[in-house]
């Protein structure tokens, strides 16, 4: 079965710091990864999707980054953090086998302060 | 940007009820997903239904589809109080860009024991 794991779960950071979140998968191979960032009672905004090794779109400008080193890592980066980066950061994927079902990994809490 | 938008925002009801949530969205779908999002946890996939059908059951969960008015809504039926959750609909569109799913913001339901 698949599997999502995010790490750290919880991360308490100050302004103008760096930024490494993140995302292993299990079970499926040449997955669609995802970047998502829920602010707080807020729906989901998708910051970053990939469809393979090194291919990564960006859906917001912002001062963030995504990399896919590996087929089954994901990770999002910032190399100066804002106040305004602070969120839930949930790593998604999508398998070939589950027709635009995403599962969800269990998220890392951002605060940035 | 939202394309999905659930109505109510809050919901809250007494255990044994049926809860009932409205998303409506503005482009043409390839189909229409609902997640529960327990609190400051990951989304957990319920029920997918594709452009072409248009009512759906799982368990406790009716969920129907109008293209026509661009709607779709979610019925749990006799309500727990583990029903508790954030509950989002998501929309995969059709053509360009349908690896992406659209989220809306949530209809937040309380089930009161």
């Amino acid at each position: 079965s698949q599997t999502i794991h995010q790490w750290p779960a919880t991360l308490v950071q100050p302004v103008g710091s760096p930024l490494s979140l993140e995302c292993t998968v299990e079970g499926t191979s040449n997955p669609n990864l995802y970047w998502y960032r829920q602010a707080a009672g807020r729906g989901l905004q998708l910051l970053f999707y990939s469809v393979g090794i090194g291919q990564i779109s960006s859906e917001v400008p912002q001062n963030l980054s995504a990399s896919r080193p590996q087929d089954r890592q994901f990770i999002l980066s910032s190399k100066k953090l804002l106040l305004s980066d602070s969120g839930f950061y949930l790593c998604a994927l999508e398998s070939g086998y589950s027709y635009n079902e995403q599962f969800f990994g269990p998220g890392t809490r951002l605060t940035v302060l | 940007s939202q394309q999905g938008e659930e109505d109510p925002q809050a919901l809250s009801i007494q255990e044994g009820e049926n809860a009932t949530m409205n998303c409506s969205y503005k482009t043409s779908i390839n189909n229409l997903q609902w997640y529960r999002q327990n609190s400051g946890r990951g989304l957990v996939h319920l029920i997918l239904i594709r452009s072409n059908e248009r009512e759906k059951h799982s368990g406790r969960l009716r969920v129907t589809l109008d293209t026509s008015k661009k709607s779709s809504s979610l019925l749990i039926t006799a309500s727990r109080a583990a029903d508790t959750a954030s509950y989002f609909c998501a929309t995969a569109n059709s053509g360009a860009g349908s690896y992406q799913l659209t989220f809306g913001k949530g209809t937040k339901l309380s089930v009161i024991p």
